[in-house]
């Protein structure tokens, strides 16, 4: 019964791949997003959606797309993988996204391995 | 950009000791979270602020927001190796973006 599920846990894949990494979450929320997270735990939003709408939009490179089908589901797509792309990239979801106290619900990550 | 400080960014401690960390800016945030991490998971809230100056305690753990809404402290008292793991900050702005801290990565020995 996981409230927000990605797939797959791990991505070990050559330079100039492309791949992608879903996400689906269970809980009715109305706002997902992605974030990746470097060697250091560093933590860094990269796209929002809200209703199937991106509402935010970091200077991420456009090799990344996100694809929201409906509101339950939000994938990202890399294109020409790099090095620099190895990261954990976690899914999130919330009710409302412009709340003061919105509470957002981590999946438990995807670890992409670039080599 | 809105940045969060957080400090420090590794603390190692015994069973029983008393701990802080701090997560600073320079810019107002109209709310502050603080997350924990384990190993292989995503983060999990533990508490949000809201008001300048509120103080929060979830049992052994005590959260304070700097009367400005710049600043957030965290203080673990008697801490417990079940403490161990990444403990992020993350400030939401005007634009309600939630921006993280770096982490501070405590472990509490036996």
């Amino acid at each position: 019964d996981t409230a927000v599920s990605q797939t797959p846990k791990y991505l070990v894949t050559q330079m100039g791949n492309d791949k992608s990494i879903k996400c689906e979450q269970n809980l009715g929320h109305d706002t997902m997003y992605w974030y990746k997270q470097d060697s250091k735990k560093f933590l860094k939003i990269m796209f929002s959606y809200n209703n199937k709408e991106l509402i935010i939009n970091e200077t991420v490179p456009n090799r990344f797309s996100p694809k929201s089908p409906d509101k339950a589901h939000l994938n990202l797509h890399i294109n020409s993988l790099e090095l620099g792309d190895s990261a954990v990239y976690f899914c999130a979801s919330s009710q409302g996204g412009q709340v003061a106290k919105n509470i957002q619900y981590f999946g438990a990550g995807t670890r992409l391995s670039v080599l | 950009t809105q940045l969060l400080e957080q400090s420090p960014q590794f603390l190692s401690i015994q069973e029983g000791e008393n701990l802080t960390v701090y997560c600073n800016s320079s810019s107002v945030f109209s709310s502050l979270q603080w997350y924990r991490q384990e190993p292989g998971e995503g983060p999990v809230l533990l508490v949000t602020v809201v008001t300048g100056g509120e103080v929060k305690k979830l049992k052994r753990l005590t959260f304070q927001f700097g009367d400005a809404r710049k600043d957030s402290s965290l203080h673990i008292t008697a801490a417990q190796p079940g403490d161990t793991g990444l403990y992020l900050c993350a400030g939401r702005g005007s634009n309600y973006k939630l921006t993280f801290g770096k982490g501070t990565l405590l472990t509490v020995n036996p």
